[in-house]
């Protein structure tokens, strides 16, 4: 199957600084990617929708100003955290969709675990 | 608005069959999905349904009915690798992005 990358896998950083996450298809091009983001025992919450070339289109209640999203090229979405503080703190998804694959199934990345002291 | 449901927890014993539920009311309805995720990592494909009935895919079946918004993923001969949480997800029509609306995750316990 396809593959999306993620990195970094874990960051830790203080609180008010940036922390910038990106998400690679490395075998596909990706126009659209998603965001999510999934609090501990609990299920994904999405985010956003990156779209290659435009703006993101983000979920009611996520902080666009907040969450920067930029979908450069075909393969390669970044989240950046803007001003981190501890309520941040969260596994952080991204998936892409491959039209060659079965309709409509999403390939995950690892995962970006952010801990914002 | 949206609303997909699944049980919190189950509990389930080594060999046997379980079953999970999903019910959902969604906006709109382009294909019901069930994700495997073990703690830590990213959730992975098991099924996908879009029109009624049963798919079986070795151990795992997955059912659709589209009328009643319910959708159960079966899961036979369980091991013990099998412990994790099973996300039913929904792809939502609204929109040209189709996104998936996940629900809140059925953390399933294998015993011995």
């Amino acid at each position: 199957g396809a593959v999306v990358s993620q990195h970094p896998s874990r960051v830790i950083c203080k609180s008010g600084t940036s922390v910038k996450i990106e998400c690679r298809s490395l075998d596909f091009q990706a126009t659209t990617m998603f965001w999510y983001r999934q609090f501990p025992k609990q299920s994904l919450m999405l985010m956003a929708t990156s779209n290659e070339g435009s703006k993101a289109t983000y979920e009611q209640g996520v902080e666009k100003d907040k969450f920067l999203i930029n979908h450069a090229s075909l393969t390669l979405s970044t989240l950046t955290v803007t001003s981190a503080h501890p309520e941040d703190s969260s596994f952080y998804i991204c998936s892409a969709r491959d039209s060659g694959s079965p309709p409509g199934e999403l390939f995950f990345g690892e995962g970006s675990r952010l801990t914002v002291l | 608005g949206q609303n997909i449901d699944q049980p919190t927890e189950m509990t389930a014993t080594e060999g046997a069959i379980v079953q999970i539920n999903c019910t959902y009311q969604t906006s709109g309805f382009n294909g019901l999905f069930w994700y495997q995720q073990h703690a830590g990592e990213a959730p992975t494909f098991l099924s996908y349904n879009v029109l009624d009935g049963l798919e079986e895919k070795g151990r795992f079946s997955s059912f659709l009915s589209r009328s009643k918004g319910y959708s159960y993923l079966l899961l036979k001969e369980l091991q013990m690798k099998d412990s994790a949480s099973y996300l039913c997800a929904v792809r939502d029509r609204g929109g040209a992005t189709n996104k998936l609306i996940f629900g809140t995750g059925t953390l399933l316990a294998v015993q011995p």
